[in-house]
């Protein structure tokens, strides 16, 4: 089945506390990306990536790492998360960049 | 801020109704606008994709247009049925690849 795969799907952790939240999609897409949910604001953009070893910010990329060392994984990384952080994120992938996203499960985290 | 703007941000519509509900973006950049629909407690699952200027899509009893000139879309759902409540959101991508969402607008189909 083709999907992208998040996970956890909920974390709960402390201030300061690394985590790594991973992104794995089965389509060979190019694109993906990573949005944070928060209420009245829409999904925002942290980061995508266009490629293996190709990333770029999106609009709100503070506080936040991505890799891209394979075409599947996209692992995002909150080196010390802080409460602001607290938030719905979601993986999501497509194959050329403009045709329609594939999004994950979603991974709801609270930072304490 | 969000420079894409869906309108409005709810509506409640009796089943058999139809509706339709405002997607605004800037022209300028422009290169393609997404519609996605979002259910409570799933993830969004995309509708339609279109590009070009005048474009028109359908899918069951939901359609959406596209005026890249003015920068709009709308989304029209026809005879809407309580499984068309839904978040329904749009998205802009410019010549750089960058998506934009809009807030939503939430639909909410009373039986």
């Amino acid at each position: 089945e083709a999907q992208v795969t998040q996970n956890p799907r909920y974390l709960i952790t402390v201030t300061g506390k690394k985590l790594t939240v991973t992104c794995s999609q089965n389509m060979n897409h190019e694109y993906m990306s990573w949005y944070r949910q928060d209420p009245g604001l829409g999904l925002r953009q942290i980061y995508y990536s266009m490629n293996v070893e190709v990333t770029d910010k999106g609009d709100v990329p503070e506080g936040y790492k991505v890799s891209r060392k394979e075409k599947r994984n996209f692992p995002l990384i909150l080196e010390s998360p802080s409460p602001n952080q607290t938030s719905l994120y979601f993986c999501a992938s497509s194959l050329q960049g403009i045709d329609g996203y594939t999004f994950g499960s979603g991974t709801r985290l609270t930072v304490v | 801020i969000l420079n894409v703007e869906q309108s409005p941000q709810s509506l409640h519509v009796q089943e058999g109704d139809s509706t339709n509900f405002t997607c605004s973006f800037p022209s300028s950049n422009f290169y393609a606008l997404h519609w996605y629909r979002w259910e409570t407690a799933k993830s969004p699952e995309a509708l339609f994709v279109m590009t070009l200027n005048g474009d028109e899509k359908k899918k069951g009893q939901i359609s959406a247009t596209l005026n890249t000139k003015e920068g709009y879309s709308y989304l029209y759902i026809k005879g809407s049925q309580p499984e068309d409540s839904a978040t329904y959101l749009c998205a802009s991508i410019s010549n750089d690849y960058k998506l934009s969402f809009g807030a939503g607008t939430t639909v909410t189909v009373r039986a």
